[in-house]
């Protein structure tokens, strides 16, 4: 079992929907958790943090169940702009500085 | 943006030959990583480094070496270059203790192994 497991895909929304991502973590350890967007033949680049209160940055949402081990992520309102891969990413071993990946969501914005 | 260089952006190479990747950073970050990304596999981890001449060995790491001799410079080693290390390589920084911001990636190098 991958220690991040995210469903790959793909999203095919309709401008201005809503659209949610869950992604699930194995490790009951992981520290801290972050989502990434990735464009198309681009480096990955952090989105947002994730709290344990859950935190919200414009249409963007992110929510952490430790109980469950998901992480979840929100977007409001999307744009064409978020076409995107996004990852959903947990710091496994604090101290190491080491982040783990998933392999990511792929959504696709509709006109 | 951190600061971050990779080099060369792209590159051909032939079975057996050994390849040196480049990552540069002008932010004094201590933690640098190097990662690939394959299809279906995401990310991983190939090698980090938590100092000058202080590295460590991620989860995919065999066939590959690394080296850091100044704060800036964290440089990929492949030995002896294989098919199966076709792959977008990527460097990344730590912009802080704990992870508590992530990583700060470069643009990547697409290296292809024929």
């Amino acid at each position: 079992r991958k220690e991040v497991e995210q469903d790959p895909g793909p999203f095919n929304v309709p401008e201005g929907a809503t659209v949610a991502f869950n992604c699930t973590y194995s490790n009951s350890a992981s520290q801290s958790f972050f989502w990434y967007r990735q464009d198309c033949r681009k480096e990955p680049k952090l989105l947002m943090s994730v709290y344990s209160s859950g935190n919200e940055d414009g249409r963007f949402t992110a929510q952490l169940n430790r109980a469950s081990q998901y992480i979840s992520l929100l977007i409001r309102d999307s744009k064409l702009s978020d076409s995107a891969t996004y990852l959903c990413v947990a710091l496994t071993n604090f101290g190491n500085e080491k982040l783990t990946f998933g392999t990511g969501t792929r959504l696709t914005i509709i006109p | 943006d951190a600061g971050i260089t990779q080099s060369p952006r792209h590159k051909v190479t032939e079975t057996g030959t050994p390849v040196t990747l480049r990552c540069h950073q002008t932010e004094n970050h201590r933690y640098m990583y190097w990662y690939r990304q394959d299809p279906g596999h995401g990310l991983r981890l190939i090698h980090y480094s938590y100092g000058v001449k202080d590295t460590d060995k991620g989860e995919v790491s065999d066939g590959y070496s690394v080296s850091r001799s100044k704060t800036e410079d964290f440089l990929l080693t492949l030995e002896s270059a294989t098919s199966s290390q076709t792959s977008v390589y990527f460097c990344a920084i730590s912009e802080s203790t704990g992870g508590l911001y992530g990583y700060t990636f470069g643009s990547g190098t697409r290296l292809t192994v024929v």
